[in-house]
Formats: structure tokens, C-alpha cells, sequence
């Protein structure tokens, strides 16, 4: 089955750039999906098809994706973006099709 | 405004059965597919099983697959989980999620916990 990889933590200071990867084989030919987790709330989808944001998502989310790694780029990060966020491909490769995430990669603002 | 709330949640033993709900408004729910979505206490998510808005395609994650069955009705905007055979491993809060394209989940639930133990 597809398998994709996240770093467990990054740390980065406010106003500062933050890089959160997601690795996969090939996994530029697939739309990887990003996704926001807060304490004690649901997930929010903050980038999808690798570099489009749903209405409402600031302009500091953006992703990137080529060959065996999806980017998810935070820009002059806030203490609220202090959260878990996760990767998402479709995988249609094997015999038994379905969603796959990754480990998730909590964001630490210091 | 887009809501999905579920519900069915609890308490129940090991090999015991339950069944989750997920009452969708907002938006025309026999157009879009649709997704369970589970999250163990402090772990990551875990994709259970998705369903076509015309439940046509149905898929399971091989952790659940013949214990666990999703359905729809969409006279009735409603989205379920029957989960049988439930194991310690299946305790997690479990969120219903509304597709905008394939697989990409663009709006959740807020999760019913299940909690299986003796």
C-alpha cells in the first residue's frame, strides 16, 4: 500500500517561513491535500490539488509537489498556526483503492 | 453553511456493535461522496471508508474491511457506519467528511467518540 511520510515535528519562530513535507513515491503524479488539526477540533482542509486554497484559507498557505515530495509552505507564521497538519493523496494504484494520510507533523511556534 | 454532525458514539465491549450517523444540510447531499475518517486518542488520521454519491463505489480500509459497512440515504441526507465486530483498536473519535472533488474532504464533522473496551 502507498505509504507517505511527514516529518513528526518542525519548529519555527513568528513572522518566519515554515516547510512541511510529505513524502511518497512518485508523488508528484498525484494531488496531495493539506490538512489543519487544532486541539480538540476537526480538520480543516487548507490546501488541495497540491497548490490551490479553499475560500477562506489565508495566502500565506501554499503547497508545492514534485517528484517524491509535496511541500506545504506556512509564510510569516502565527502563533495560531500552531496546530497537526496532515497529507492526503487518493491512491488508485493498488487493488484495493482508498485514501491514504500521512503521519502527520505538529507545528510548534516558539 | 455546510453541517455534518454525528452522532451514535458510546461505550461498547469488544466484538459488540454499533451504528454511526451523520445528518448533512447546507448543500445538496445526493451530489456529493462522502467519507469516514477516524482518529485514535493522540494518534493521526485514519481513513475508514468512502461511498459515491449514488453508493454505486464503496471503499473500505483493510483495517475495517468485513467488519465494517458504510451506506447512505440520501432521501433522508444521511450518511452511516455499521460497525460490528468492534475491536480495542476501533476506540477513536470518528468524523464523517463531505468530498468537494474526489477524495479531497472540504468540510467535517465535529466526531462521535467510540469507545470499545470491558
Amino acid at each position: 500500500s502507498y505509504v507517505l511520510t511527514q516529518p513528526p515535528s518542525v519548529s519555527v519562530a513568528p513572522g518566519q517561513t515554515a516547510r512541511i513535507t510529505c513524502g511518497g513515491n512518485n508523488i508528484g503524479s498525484k494531488s496531495v491535500h493539506w490538512y489543519q488539526q487544532k486541539p480538540g477540533q476537526a480538520p480543516v482542509l487548507v490546501v488541495y490539488d497540491d497548490s490551490d486554497r479553499p475560500s477562506g484559507i489565508p495566502e500565506r498557505f501554499s503547497g508545492s509537489n514534485s517528484g517524491n515530495t509535496a511541500t506545504l509552505t506556512i509564510s510569516r507564521v502565527e502563533a495560531g498556526d500552531e496546530a497537526d497538519y496532515y497529507c492526503q493523496v487518493w491512491d488508485s494504484s493498488s487493488d484495493h483503492p482508498g485514501v491514504v494520510f500521512g503521519g502527520g507533523t505538529k507545528l510548534t511556534v516558539l | 453553511e455546510v453541517q455534518l454532525v454525528e452522532s451514535g458514539g458510546g461505550l461498547v465491549q469488544p466484538g459488540g456493535s454499533l451504528r454511526l450517523s451523520c445528518a448533512a444540510s447546507g448543500f445538496t447531499f445526493s451530489s456529493y461522496s462522502m467519507n469516514w475518517v477516524r482518529q485514535a486518542p493522540g494518534k493521526g488520521l485514519e481513513w475508514v471508508s468512502y461511498i459515491s454519491s449514488s453508493s454505486s463505489t464503496i471503499y473500505y480500509a483493510d483495517s475495517v474491511k468485513g467488519r465494517f459497512t458504510i451506506s447512505r440515504d440520501n432521501a433522508k441526507n444521511s450518511l452511516y457506519l455499521q460497525m460490528n465486530s468492534l475491536r480495542d483498536e476501533d476506540t477513536a473519535v470518528y468524523y464523517c467528511a463531505k468530498n468537494v472533488e474526489m477524495a479531497t474532504m472540504g468540510y467535517w464533522g465535529q466526531g462521535t467518540l467510540v469507545t470499545v473496551s470491558s
